[in-house]
């Protein structure tokens, strides 16, 4: 089986633009998460769907959104670059309420200039 | 809020065992999670503790102690392609999302 696959892998955008990044979930898994990691730091969470809906939200301004389409795939933008938004982005696949046991892709790596 | 503290970097030999230490603070406690990256890679699950006690698979093994707020992954026959980033997590309080630590730097030589 497909694990969760990200595109594009790598980015590179300028500040004020706007990117999507978007995710495929393991086959089965009804919930997708978005979490930003930058050089050195540990995932930090930004959205969490289940079933098409928000179930939880982190401390992201509102430059970040992100939804889940009725094939459990998933989008994350982000308007208005800010430098500091260079990370890597990560998509996570779990089953459905078990969010302990997550499945990560490979990440799409932005760089804003 | 949760938080966690690991130690940044570890070192060791292959063939040796090492243990990465994890304490949190928590609003709410569903379990302690372990997670290994990587460079350049993705996280991926090593091992979830619910309850006190040592969780073994393979060569790796994760304990944990809630009334110490406290657990550790312990890897055995350390291998080079061991050396990476150790994170522990636990789930923030509405149970939606991992919290992660700062992570730990495994480095093996031969």
């Amino acid at each position: 089986d497909a694990g969760v696959t990200q595109s594009p892998t790598h980015l590179i955008k300028t500040r004020g633009q706007h990117v999507t990044l978007r995710c495929s979930p393991i086959s089965g898994h009804k919930s997708v998460s978005w979490y930003q990691q930058v050089l050195g730091q540990g995932p930090q969470f930004i959205f969490q769907y289940y079933e098409k809906e928000e179930r939880g939200r982190g401390n992201f301004p509102d430059r970040f959104s992100a939804r889940q389409f009725p094939n459990y795939s998933s989008e994350l933008n982000v308007n208005a670059l800010l430098l500091g938004d260079s990370a890597l982005y990560l998509c996570a696949s779990s089953k459905g309420g078990d969010q302990e046991t997550q499945y990560f892709g490979p990440g799409t790596r932005l760089l804003v200039l | 809020g949760q938080s966690l503290e690991q130690p940044s970097e570890v070192t060791a030999v292959e063939g040796a065992i090492v243990q990465i230490n994890c304490t949190y603070q928590t609003s709410g406690f569903y379990g302690l999670s372990w997670y290994q990256q990587h460079d350049g890679g993705a996280p991926t699950f090593l091992s979830y503790n619910a309850l006190d006690g040592l969780e073994e698979t393979g060569r790796f093994s994760s304990f944990l102690s809630r009334s110490d707020s406290y657990g550790y992954l312990l890897l055995q026959e350390l291998q080079m392609k061991d050396s990476a980033s150790y994170f522990c997590a636990v789930l923030n309080q509405a149970g939606t999302a991992l919290i992660f630590g700062k992570g730990t730097t495994l480095s093996v030589s031969s």
